[in-house]
């Protein structure tokens, strides 16, 4: 079985630049959910979707931020314009709707310059 | 509002001794709880976790974690540590039940392993 597969696994961007992360959950996993991790902090929830509706997006810093999931599979994260704080590793993780254990994809570590 | 607290961010053993990797959580109801392992640029990996039933959970690798309310802990240890071992630990908890999946994470604790 495929795990959470995300990408790119690295980027390196200008500041004001626009940037997308992509993540295809593990397949008949529901829900879906999009966490950053800055340096040396552990992850931090950004939007939990259950299908393609986002139920938890209160941690999504809305100015900057957006996520979609069309059709309720891959989800793509974007930051618009990106700043230097935004510089994390972006972590998508997926689950059926009744199993508590996440799986986990590898991450996108971005890097704003 | 829950809160997760990882006590000593880097803990440092030699090969085959004890791994003890403390882990406090702060929550109007008994959480679940979750440890994960990162290696380096990798993701988190499930070591184990505890919902219900039996307060002492086993995971992969070696590892178990027991849960004590009193204490409002969920140390995870591990007998004889091994190379193999050396990675960020990271303990979450989520509310029980319900719709809200959740996860607050600690800080993490970094595991070195000493030959």
């Amino acid at each position: 079985e495929a795990g959470v597969v995300q990408s790119p696994r690295y980027k390196i961007i200008e500041k004001k630049q626009p940037v997308a992360f992509w993540c295809n959950p593990i397949s008949g996993h529901n829900t879906l959910y999009w966490y950053r991790q800055n340096l040396g902090q552990g992850p931090e929830l950004l939007i939990r979707y259950e299908n393609e509706e986002a139920v938890d997006d209160s941690q999504l810093p809305k100015d900057r931020f957006s996520a979609e999931r069309l059709k309720g599979v891959d989800s793509t994260l974007k930051i618009q314009p990106a700043e230097l704080g935004d510089s994390a590793v972006y972590l998508c993780a997926s689950s059926l709707t009744s199993n508590y254990g996440y799986t986990f994809g590898s991450g996108t570590r971005l890097t704003v310059v | 509002a829950q809160s997760v607290t990882q006590l000593g961010s880097h803990v440092s053993v030699s090969e085959g001794a004890l791994v003890l990797l403390r882990c406090n959580y702060s929550s109007s109801v008994p959480p679940y709880l979750f440890w994960y392992v990162q290696y380096p640029n990798q993701g988190l990996q499930l070591l184990l976790k505890y919902t219900t039933g039996a307060t002492l959970v086993k995971g992969i690798n070696g590892f178990e974690a027991e849960f004590k309310k009193s204490e409002t802990s969920f140390h995870l240890t591990k007998p004889s540590a091994h190379m193999s071992d050396a990675a960020e630990y990271f303990c979450a908890v989520s509310d029980p039940g319900g719709s809200n999946y959740k996860l607050t994470f600690g800080k993490g604790t970094l595991l070195t392993v000493n030959p």
